[in-house]
């Protein structure tokens, strides 16, 4: 069965700080994985996806199929990244599973 | 463009009780559906999807129902409450394959649902 896995519920760092989100996710096949964000009061939304291969707001995240991981890293953290951020893993069928969800507090 | 919709936002009902939440879809056609539930400190769990009308999917077995009577119309329903359904549910939807793209899932705004 799928699984993703978020091992922190909360990150705290100070502004200008690297931040590295961790996801390792458990799939057998070819797995199709995303990052989404959900800012106070705001809805959850998509951050970016493993197979464009894109920067949105200075965050990228690389697929490692070999330890089977997918970390969000930004290398200068910002205040108004503090959200909660979800990990989430599209298998063959049309749902995604998500992490439970890290918590990124960016403090001054 | 396309919105979602959900209503109510918040809702306190108490254990036995029944239970209709109602999500729905503006400016897309044939969307594919889901149901999620976010229980305290947990992550977005999939309860329901529907790829069309009348054609609904169960993730888990549980106490809760879903219907789709149309297009764009996606309810969620018990006959009765139990203490373990609260939690904040969130539809979504979303397109096969965009222009050879990835789709995307977009949330509605979410129910918080309190069973006393």
């Amino acid at each position: 069965a799928q699984r993703v896995t978020q091992p922190e519920k909360l990150l705290s760092v100070f502004k200008g700080a690297p931040v590295e989100l961790k996801c390792n996710y458990s799939y057998s096949g070819s797995p199709e994985l995303f990052w989404y964000v959900q800012y106070s009061r705001q809805r959850l939304q998509l951050l970016l996806r493993h197979i464009s291969r894109e920067s949105i707001k200075g965050f990228t995240a690389d697929l490692n199929k070999g330890e089977t991981s997918f970390h969000l890293k930004k290398p200068f953290a910002q205040e108004e990244d503090s959200a909660m951020y979800y990990c989430a893993l599209r298998t063959g069928r049309r749902a995604l599973t998500f992490g439970s969800g890290t918590r990124l507090q960016v403090q001054p | 463009s396309q919105t979602i919709h959900q209503w109510p936002a918040t809702l306190v009902q108490p254990v036995g009780s029944p239970l209709s939440l109602e999500c729905t879809v503006e400016g897309t056609s044939n969307p594919n559906l889901y149901w999620y539930r976010q229980a305290a400190g947990r992550g977005l769990q999939l309860l329901f999807y529907s790829v069309g009308i009348g054609q609904i999917s169960s993730e888990v077995p549980q106490n809760l129902s879903a219907s789709r009577p149309q297009d764009r119309q996606f309810i969620l329903s018990s006959k009765k409450l139990l203490l373990s359904d609260s939690g904040f549910y969130l539809c979504a939807w979303s397109t096969e394959t965009l222009a050879g793209r990835p789709y995307e899932q977009y949330f509605g705004p979410g129910t918080r649902l309190t069973v006393t």
